[in-house]
């Protein structure tokens, strides 16, 4: 069955970096694009962008042009989000998800990033 | 960005009752709306995709409908299980842009 399977919690300071990964089961990984979904403590859903998984070209929403880095490890089926010079703001699970006819149709099960001091 | 006005924001309801939720875009996105609902702690779970197709695996009790810029998710018999925070989502036109959510609970 179709999985994606996140990595696990982080807690990081301000100013610092971290890498999370979404491995992929189960399909072929470079038929279907990779979505990537923020959503912050008791908030909505908030769409990041995407990458395609054939070119590894990726697309950013304008909220994440900055400090935002999709990336893929074709070989292994995973997805990676990087994001750089971390702020509070930046406390939310990200969630990866499967792209195609349906949009996000399958997700992993989100990371939970809290940035503090 | 298309905008996605979601409501209502909050709904209470008893087992049985029909429920319905309403997503209006502000410009007309055909039929790519998708319906998700998320469970606390959980991800979202497709439900409905390009505005009436049902999800595999999905109960019969959920259905959606409209096109352009009006849509509705309706629960024809409201369950225990349902409660949760519904969400739309567009993917008609780049960046997809989500509606805000309505939390469901039992009355």
């Amino acid at each position: 069955q179709i999985q994606l399977v996140q990595s696990g919690p982080e807690l990081k300071k301000p100013g610092e970096s971290l890498k999370i990964s979404c491995k992929a089961s189960g399909y072929t990984f470079t038929d279907y694009a990779m979505q990537w979904v923020k959503q912050a403590p008791g908030k909505g859903l908030q769409y990041m962008g995407w990458i395609n998984t054939q070119t590894g070209k990726p697309t950013y929403a304008d909220d994440f042009k900055e400090r935002f880095v999709f990336s893929l490890e074709t070989s292994a089926s995973t997805a990676y989000l990087q994001i750089n010079n971390l702020k509070n703001e930046d406390t939310a699970t990200y969630f990866c998800a499967r792209g195609g006819r349906k949009a996000l149709a399958y997700w992993g099960q989100g990371t939970l990033v809290t940035v503090s001091s | 960005d298309i905008q996605m006005t979601q409501s209502p924001s909050f709904l209470s309801a008893s087992v049985g009752d029909r429920v319905t939720i309403n997503c209006k875009a502000s410009q007309n996105i055909n039929r790519y709306l998708n319906w998700y609902q998320q469970k606390l702690g959980e991800a979202p779970k497709l439900l409905i995709y390009n505005a009436n197709s049902l999800q595999t695996g999905i109960p019969s009790r959920f259905s959606g409908s409209g096109s352009g810029t009006d849509f509705t998710l309706t629960i024809s018999s409201l369950q225990p299980e349902d409660v949760a925070t519904y969400f739309c989502l567009q993917h008609n036109s780049w960046p997809y842009t989500f509606g805000a959510g309505t939390k469901l609970e039992l009355k």
